[in-house]
């Protein structure tokens, strides 16, 4: 099946700073794809959707300005969160759809654990 | 808006056994699809089971099967012969056939397979 690399797997930052998330589509393109934020025991959260090549869709509540994504090519979505403090603190999933078929499985990353200390 | 539902928070069962998780959702859409994942304490999400409104027939991929009832908005998950490995949370997740490829998960139900 089709691959997604999400990296990296762990991170500790400061609050304060600034952390990018890279999710990538190893053996398909992707116009779109998907982050999600994951609280311990609860369900995915969508938080934006990310089109190649134009400005992301978030989700009602999700702040543009913390969380930016940036889409540069078809195989390559980036989550940034700028100023991070520790209510960021969370696990963050990205998915992508081998297009052109609709119904297909959407395949996931290995997920981003993030900590902000 | 759509939504999804899973009632059971935590489920058990025997090694062998069967399981059945429930899924409804609601929606005003005619097409969609819906789908079952898997997540293990990895937290990879995996699929296991993914249904097309449109047809009737219930979905099977090995020991796993739906019950698919259009009507009542329901979509329950048969493990059949359980084993050890399939103990992870069970998202149901549901995706409309026009628009984005968005998915809308349940809140999960956490499966524990017993020796």
């Amino acid at each position: 099946g089709a691959v997604v690399s999400q990296h990296p797997s762990r991170v500790i930052c400061k609050s304060g700073t600034s952390v990018k998330i890279e999710c990538r589509s190893l053996d398909f393109q992707a116009t779109t794809m998907f982050w999600y934020r994951q609280f311990p025991k609860q369900s995915l959260m969508l938080m934006a959707t990310s089109n190649e090549g134009s400005k992301a869709t978030y989700e009602q509540g999700v702040e543009k300005d913390k969380f930016l994504i940036n889409h540069a090519s078809l195989t390559l979505s980036t989550l940034t969160v700028t100023s991070a403090h520790p209510e960021d603190s969370s696990f963050y999933i990205c998915s992508a759809f081998p297009l052109p078929d609709r119904g297909l499985e959407a395949f996931f990353g290995q997920g981003t654990r993030l900590t902000v200390v | 808006a759509q939504t999804v539902t899973q009632s059971q928070p935590e489920m058990s069962v025997q090694e062998a056994e069967t399981v059945t998780l429930s899924c409804t959702y609601d929606t005003s859409e005619n097409n969609y699809y819906l789908f079952w994942y898997k997540q293990p304490p990895s937290r990879q999400m995996i699929l296991v089971i993914r249904q097309e409104a449109y047809k009737q027939q219930n979905a099977t991929e090995n020991r796993f099967s739906v019950n698919f009832q259009k009507a009542a908005k329901s979509f329950s998950l048969k493990i059949s012969d359980s084993q050890l490995g399939d103990t992870a949370m069970y998202f149901c997740a549901f995706m409309r056939s026009s628009g984005t490829y968005k998915y809308i998960f349940g809140t999960g139900t956490r499966l524990k397979v017993l020796a």
